[in-house]
């Protein structure tokens, strides 16, 4: 995998429902695996950063685990909920040292009240 | 109180004007980056700078030039603007250099070339 690649690319989900979405990206050269969340009209907000293999991370309902063996990553949204909706960013950072980001094109989460 | 703000926040310009975007962050961080949306919604880095000094600029028109007067601030000038330059800009920030550093994005600008 040479980009960033997030799948689906949408999701609609009822409230209540738990979900998940993935991020593949180019396991060489690798050293930090970044997810943002980006509402309507608003600004992508930071919501993990992993580097290391196996890393688990977890804010209230959402998670986001990390294998960088095989470059993938899942973050899930457990007991959705309609302020949950936005679009869900993930950003590769290579070992260059320069913080510079590959973002993939996200994923857009509808969740149904 | 906004932590990386940008302005203008909507820029409406003709073909062949110069045009600036300012940003400015209060979080007293190292590194500052621009980045442009392009028209499949990708974030696609532009330039960075760290302590004012230009640490990334990628393949981008040299029509486009930052410039960073202090640590706070990375402004964002485009000299003889093209239809093609329309898209939303986006200032960011982050606390280091490499590795694991969450970014702190603006509200971003969007600009239409007309």
């Amino acid at each position: 995998i040479l980009n960033v690649e997030q799948s689906p690319q949408s999701l609609h989900v009822q409230e209540g429902d738990s979900t998940n979405f993935t991020c593949s990206f180019p396991s060489s050269n690798f050293y930090a695996l970044h997810w943002y969340r980006w509402e309507t009209a608003k600004s992508p907000e930071a919501l993990f950063v992993m580097t290391l293999n196996g890393d688990e991370k977890k804010k209230g309902r959402i998670s986001a685990t990390l294998n960088t063996k095989e470059g993938y990553s899942y973050l899930y949204i457990k007991g959705s909920q309609p302020e949950d909706s936005a679009t869900y960013l993930c950003a590769s950072e290579g070992s260059s040292n320069t913080g510079k980001l590959i973002f993939g094109q996200g994923t857009t989460l509808q969740v149904k009240p | 109180d906004t932590a990386v703000s940008q302005t203008p926040k909507y820029l409406v310009t003709q073909m062949g004007n110069d045009k600036s975007i300012k940003c400015e962050q209060n979080l007293g961080h190292d590194t500052m980056y621009w980045y442009k949306q392009d028209s499949k919604k990708f974030l696609k880095i532009m330039f960075s700078y760290n302590n004012k000094e230009l640490i990334i600029n990628e393949t981008v028109p040299n029509r486009f030039s930052p410039k960073s007067p202090d640590k706070a601030h990375l402004n964002l000038h485009i000299n003889s603007l093209e239809l093609g330059d329309s898209a939303v800009y986006f200032c960011a920030s982050s606390q280091g250099q490499g590795p694991a550093y969450g970014y702190t994005f603006g509200s971003g600008t969007r600009l239409t070339v007309v």
